[in-house]
């Protein structure tokens, strides 16, 4: 039974490009959740995903968007990618939102 | 607005030694709280979950208590082993929302 499963592992990318991360959930799982972890820090909260629509956002701007597709994976898209997004990015599925969420193995992002 | 807590921020013990891990929040209104452990590079391993009506779970060497009213968890490890040595991250659902609001983690180092 494959848990959550995340690519790429890593990546590079230059100020002002596009990314987007790919999240497939635990089997059985319909809710996505995002975190974005700072080198040192906790992870903080971006989003949530349930029947293909955003249900909750954390404290992140516009340039932070998702999508979640019929097979329940997800997409985090981030837009003119700033220095300050170097980041580890974590996507976490659970059996609804109130379920315990089991996280993956993050995608490094860097950003030059 | 929920704030999570966590002392100390770094914690170094000879093998065999107990040990405590301690998370403090500020609003007691939360769904549960759960402890995740993290490897270098690594995502998030649930480690313990305790719903708000608990006081305590356990698991093998781990114990994690809650006191809602006082806003304070600790994680217990009996008989630390070097392969213990990791981040220790507190997490709390805020009443029966989706997400979760992490602590910054105590860095965790048992020496053989």
């Amino acid at each position: 039974d494959a848990g959550v499963t995340q690519s790429p592992t890593h990546l590079i990318k230059t100020r002002g490009q596009q990314v987007t991360l790919r999240c497939s959930p635990k089997s059985g799982h319909d809710t996505v959740s995002w975190y974005q972890q700072a080198l040192g820090q906790g992870p903080q909260f971006i989003f949530q995903y349930y029947e293909e629509e955003e249900r909750q956002r954390g404290n992140f701007p516009d340039r932070f968007s998702g999508h979640q597709f019929p097979n329940y994976s997800s997409e985090l898209n981030v837009n003119a990618l700033l220095l300050g997004d170097s980041a580890l990015y974590l996507c976490a599925s659970s059996a609804w939102s109130n379920q315990p969420q089991h996280f993956g193995d993050g995608t490094r992002l860097s950003i030059l | 607005k929920q704030e999570v807590t966590q002392i100390p921020a770094a914690l170094s013990v000879p093998e065999g030694e107990n040990l405590v891990l301690n998370c403090s929040f500020t609003d007691s209104a939360i769904y549960n709280l759960q402890w995740f452990r993290q490897d270098p590079g690594k995502g998030l391993t649930s480690l313990l979950l305790i719903q708000s009506s608990q006081r305590e779970q356990t698991s093998g060497r781990l114990n994690a208590s809650l006191d809602k009213s006082s806003g304070r968890s600790t994680l217990y490890i009996a008989a630390s082993q070097p392969g213990d040595s990791a981040t220790y991250l507190c997490a709390v659902r805020p009443g029966n929302t989706g997400k979760l609001i992490f602590g910054q983690g105590t860095t965790l180092q048992v020496k053989p």
